[in-house]
């Protein structure tokens, strides 16, 4: 089926850096989420995107609903330890019947 | 709030056996309930599409007769994976949908663990 394209795909930094990742399609969406996901767990939303330019902070984490509507990206400032985790993009096209499309993933690691 | 909980979140059966999971919404009515499957290391992947007091909708290449799935009511939806094989080893989320006509939000359970051996 189809995915978004999300990179990078893995990161690995040092404590109190921050973190950038995007989600990119051809296609428009409506709706843009960002989940995080730990090891054996349900992803968990971050950040819900509704209105292209929409600009919205969750503490450190930061998204943005591009312009276009085909793209958004998530930031996180000062990253610490317990950010380590698979951080997952999701869509939503209009009339798509609810279907989340999801990008394949980047895996952050963080070094203490 | 938005608390979905999944049970079991780990079962191990031997091949052959049907094994049910169950799917939540703690807090909230959910019309729509997804259920996915995650290899590891690897994104979500749809398998079907439940809405409750009616058959669910399937994605392609995912035999309805072998997840079986029920949402009876607004809380609740339930996947029975059939006859299970080793093949059908792998993590099994569910999340769920407030019925709200213009919030796209969907909410995960933890996951459940199915092992066959």
């Amino acid at each position: 089926g189809q995915q978004l394209n999300q990179s990078p795909q893995s990161m690995f930094i040092q404590e109190g850096e921050d973190v950038s990742m995007n989600c990119t399609s051809s296609s428009i969406f409506n709706t843009w989420l960002w989940y995080k996901q730990d090891p054996g767990e349900g992803p968990v939303l971050l950040i819900a995107l509704y209105k292209a330019g929409e600009l919205t902070s969750n503490g450190r984490l930061t998204a943005q609903f591009g312009i276009t509507r085909k793209d958004s990206f998530l930031n996180i400032s000062a990253s610490i330890p317990s950010d380590v985790g698979i951080y997952f993009c999701a869509g939503l096209r209009a009339g798509n019947n609810r279907k989340l499309i999801w990008g394949l993933g980047t895996s952050l690691a963080v070094n203490p | 709030g938005a608390v979905v909980s999944q049970h079991p979140s780990r079962v191990i059966c031997k091949s052959g056996t049907s094994v049910k999971i169950e799917c939540r919404s703690l807090d909230f009515q959910a019309t729509t309930m997804f259920w996915y499957r995650q290899f590891p290391k690897k994104s979500l992947m749809l398998m079907a599409t439940s809405n409750e007091g009616s058959k669910a909708t399937y994605e392609q290449g995912v035999e309805k007769d072998k997840f079986l799935i029920n949402h009876a009511s607004l809380t609740l939806s339930t996947l029975t994976v059939t006859s299970a094989h080793p093949e059908d080893s792998s993590f099994y989320i569910c999340s769920a949908r407030p019925g709200l006509a213009d919030y796209n939000e969907q909410f995960f359970g933890p996951g459940t663990r199915l092992t066959v051996l």
